[in-house]
């Protein structure tokens, strides 16, 4: 099966400036993750989609990102305005409907897009 | 608040040595624990997936082990490789949500 798309793979911007990434999950794949990964740390949840709706966006910086998951298939993420500290690794993964009662689930991660803002 | 930390955070080795990589966590109510692989500018790729119910999963020269009470899992990498340079991860979805938290990772050079 095709794996998780995401383009583009790299993007360099200026301070202030939008930017948006796209992900295609696999599909049939229900849940869609968007990470955050600075250089040297493990990846940090942004925002978790369900089909369409939002399970966790706890961590996503609302005041300047924004994600979207039209018809719970792909989905966007996009920075606005885009800051110095945003300069990272986004990645994609998605994982097949999970069972309660048997805990199971399992993602698979996109190639991710890499970030440098100036 | 779940926390998961690897240790060591980077590991330096000949090759053919048999090695050990570490992942604790501080919330044991877990519903598994997903060990990744990641090679400089790409994705993860999984490696195994421990269920909350399972004390081991074993894939080739890999075998994980987890321990839900004590918050521990290892990973063990029989006879390394070169190819088996990159950065390891392990990660633990928890709460109503299945929420994932990862560790920093640990950092593998195997040189020949």
């Amino acid at each position: 099966e095709a794996g998780v798309a995401q383009s583009p793979r790299y993007k360099i911007i200026e301070k202030r400036q939008s930017v948006a990434f796209w992900c295609n999950p696999i599909s049939g794949h229900a849940t869609l993750y968007w990470y955050q990964q600075i250089l040297g740390q493990g990846p940090k949840l942004l925002i978790q989609f369900q089909n369409n709706g939002v399970v966790d966006d706890s961590q996503l910086p609302k005041d300047r990102f924004s994600a979207e998951r039209l018809k719970g298939v792909d989905s966007t993420l996009k920075i606005q305005p885009a800051k110095l500290e945003d300069s990272a690794v986004y990645l994609c993964a998605s994982s097949s409907p999970f069972y309660r009662t048997h805990g199971r689930y399992e993602q698979y991660f996109g190639p991710g897009t890499r970030l440098t803002v100036t | 608040k779940q926390e998961v930390t690897q240790i060591p955070a980077a590991l330096s080795v000949p090759e053919g040595e048999n090695l050990v990589l570490n992942c604790s966590f501080t919330d044991s109510a877990i519903y598994n624990l997903q060990w990744f692989r990641q090679d400089p500018g790409k994705g993860l790729t999984s490696l195994l997936l421990i269920q909350s119910s399972q004390r081991e999963q074993t894939s080739g020269r890999l075998n994980a082990s987890l321990d839900k009470s004590s918050g521990r899992s290892t990973l063990y990498i029989a006879a390394s490789q070169p190819g088996d340079s990159a950065t390891y991860l392990c990660a633990v979805p928890s709460g109503g949500s299945y929420i994932p938290t990862f560790g920093r990772g640990t950092s593998l050079i195997v040189h020949p």
